[in-house]
Formats: structure tokens, C-alpha cells, sequence
């Protein structure tokens, strides 16, 4: 049972580069968020969205795209890297309704130099 | 709006010490209170949740209680291990306004010595 998958774990950028950060579930959740964890702020909500081909922002969107053409995908860009992005980002997925707990992947740590 | 504050860290105790970890929200609505546990390297684990006031929430020796009147959701265990040692996330999601969105305390890390 994978769960939420996140890739890749690691990664370094210069100031300017684009990247992906990927998200996968295979739980058929339709619920899908990404947050960024930073010393002493717990975690802050980027994007999410609550099901595929609907997204909208979190706490802390700018310089970030999402899009969710799947249930199972939700993959976070960065269109131009800046050292305030250095940061461990984390994906997460719950289903829809009650209180059902999020599910969170183990983390990717991008540092911006 | 709605927040979390959780007690500073870092947290050093002894084994077989007793925790608490107090956690205090505000929240416009009526929240669900959860307490998360990330070990080194790993993502986020749920480790209890209460949906209601005066629901208790427990798992692997840990409880937390939530309390409406005093707007309260503390974390405690009665003994503590090494393998508790990690770091310890208060959150809340209001239910009406996105529950999908989980608003965190900061974090309190916790070591345990043997």
C-alpha cells in the first residue's frame, strides 16, 4: 500500500530554475493539498484541490501552479525558483466528508541557492 | 480567523517521564483537533483526533481531551519512551469552511533520553 508517494526527495535549484515537485496517492482520495514546513511555522498550505480539474489557493500561494488533471496526481510547480522557497514541501490526500484524517507523504526538502 | 499555538520547544525529558504538550486554538466554527507525530525524515502521522467538545482523543499511550471551554487540546502520556522522540504537530479543520485545510501550531519537538 504506497499511499502517497512524493518525488523526488531531494533537490537543489539556482535562483530562476522551474521545477516539478511530484504527488501521487492511490487511494482514491479526492481531497489533495500541498504545504511547506519551515523552522518554527509548522506547516502552511500552498494549493489544494478537492478533486480532479478543480484547484484553489491555500495560505501561501504565490510562485506556485498546481493543476489535478487526475484524482491521483497533484503536482506543484515553481516557474522561477527564489531562496525564500527553500523549504521541505509536503503533499497530502484525505476523502471527501466527516473528518476523515489527511495522509501526508514523506516530504521533499528543495533548497534554493 | 482561525489558529493554532502550541508550547515551545524543544522538549527534553527522561524516560519514563510524564509529557505535556499544551495546545490552544481559535477557531470561528466548531473545529475537529488533531495531533500529528513526524519522526525524523518521515512525513506526518496522524496520531489522535477528537471531532467534538469533551471527546477524548488516544492512541499509543498518548491522550489529549478536547476541552471547549478553555479552547484546549494539551497532548499527554503517562511514560514516555526513546522511541517517542520526534515532533508533535496541534492542527485543526473546521468543518463548512474547506476541511480540507489543516491549520498547524508550530511544531514542538520532543527528545527523550535514556
Amino acid at each position: 500500500n504506497a499511499g502517497v508517494t512524493q518525488t523526488p526527495k531531494f533537490q537543489v535549484l539556482k535562483t530562476g530554475q522551474s521545477m516539478t515537485l511530484q504527488c501521487a496517492q492511490d487511494m482514491n482520495h479526492e481531497y489533495m493539498s500541498w504545504y511547506r514546513q519551515d523552522p518554527g511555522m509548522g506547516l502552511r498550505l500552498i494549493h489544494y484541490s478537492v478533486g480532479a480539474g478543480i484547484t484553489d489557493q491555500g495560505e501561501v500561494p504565490n510562485g506556485y501552479n498546481v493543476s489535478r488533471s487526475t484524482t491521483e496526481d497533484f503536482p506543484l510547480r515553481l516557474l522561477s525558483a527564489a531562496p525564500s522557497q527553500t523549504s521541505v514541501y509536503f503533499c497530502a490526500s484525505r476523502p471527501v466528508g466527516g473528518t476523515q484524517p489527511q495522509h501526508f507523504g514523506d516530504g521533499t526538502r528543495l533548497s534554493i541557492l | 480567523g482561525n489558529s493554532v499555538t502550541q508550547m515551545e520547544g524543544p522538549v527534553t525529558l527522561s524516560e519514563e517521564a510524564f509529557l505535556t504538550i499544551n495546545c490552544t486554538y481559535t477557531a470561528t466554527g466548531y473545529p475537529s483537533l488533531f495531533w500529528y507525530v513526524q519522526y525524523p525524515g518521515e512525513g506526518l502521522q496522524l496520531l489522535l483526533k477528537a471531532t467534538k467538545a469533551d471527546d477524548k482523543g488516544s492512541n499509543k499511550g498518548f491522550e489529549a481531551t478536547y476541552r471547549k471551554e478553555t479552547t484546549s487540546f494539551h497532548l499527554e502520556k503517562g511514560s514516555v519512551q526513546v522511541s517517542d522522540s520526534a515532533v508533535y504537530f496541534c492542527a485543526l479543520s473546521v468543518k463548512g469552511q474547506g476541511a480540507q485545510k489543516l491549520v498547524f501550531g508550530q511544531g514542538t519537538r520532543l527528545t527523550i533520553n535514556p
